[in-house]
């Protein structure tokens, strides 16, 4: 059973940059999936940031590509997003989250980290 | 880029009752590539269907999912207190996620 934990600062100062990590367990990163970040404003609905690959393909959303970079680390089995330059509207729940590579499913997310609250404010 | 718009906004229901709702696309998709996730309060979304129509695993048949081209619809065919929740629908597409704004099923 795959478990995806995600781990960031809570905190983060405008302008700075946002830094977090997802650390996978019960399954290699290496194997199958794509690997996701989703964020969720308070209240609002959800918007995909990006995806990654094991061999390092990825995919950004455009609305934050010139903001926004992820990146994995197989030895640690774990992968990261930086996101600069962050105001008050990048304030969101982060998911990291995997869906498969192939089959019917894979234009679906089929497992989600509980999420980490990321609050931008001086 | 495609935009998902989910109707209603919110949905009052009572258990027992059916819950029928959309998710429109504004332009044709793959039936392939559209998902519904249900996400209770305080907690992560969970794979409902994908591909339309297939219920994810774990999932009760009373959950159903039809569609295709631009007009996607979930139905709850009888409503539990447990289902009460946003519901998303999402396509995927040439490697970009859209996520419709959500349905919120609430008790009436």
């Amino acid at each position: 059973q795959v478990q995806l934990q995600e781990s960031g600062p809570g905190l983060v100062k405008p302008s700075e940059t946002l830094s977090l990590t997802c650390a996978v367990s019960g399954y290699s990163i290496t194997s199958g999936y794509y690997w996701d970040w989703i964020r969720q404003a308070p209240g609002k609905g959800l918007e995909w940031i990006g995806s990654i690959y094991h061999s390092g393909i990825i995919y950004y959303n455009p609305s934050l590509t010139s903001r926004v970079t992820i990146s994995v680390d197989t030895s640690k089995n774990q992968f990261s997003l930086k996101l600069s330059s962050v105001t008050a509207a990048d304030t969101a729940m982060y998911y990291c989250a995997r869906h498969p590579t192939s089959g019917m499913s894979s234009g679906s997310i089929d497992s989600w980290g509980q999420g980490t609250l990321i609050t931008v404010s001086s | 880029e495609i935009v998902l718009t989910q109707s209603p906004g919110t949905l009052s229901l009572s258990p027992g009752e059916r819950a029928t709702l959309s998710c429109r696309a504004s332009q044709t998709i793959s039936s392939s590539y559209l998902t519904w996730y249900q996400q209770k309060p305080g907690q992560s979304p969970r794979l409902l269907i994908y591909g339309a129509s297939t219920r994810a695993t774990s999932i009760p048949d009373r959950f159903s999912g039809s569609g295709s081209g631009t007009d996607f619809t979930l139905t709850i065919s009888r409503l539990e207190p447990e289902d009460f929740a946003v519901y998303y629908c999402q396509h995927y597409g040439s490697s970009l996620w859209t996520f419709g704004q959500g349905t919120r099923v609430e008790i009436k």
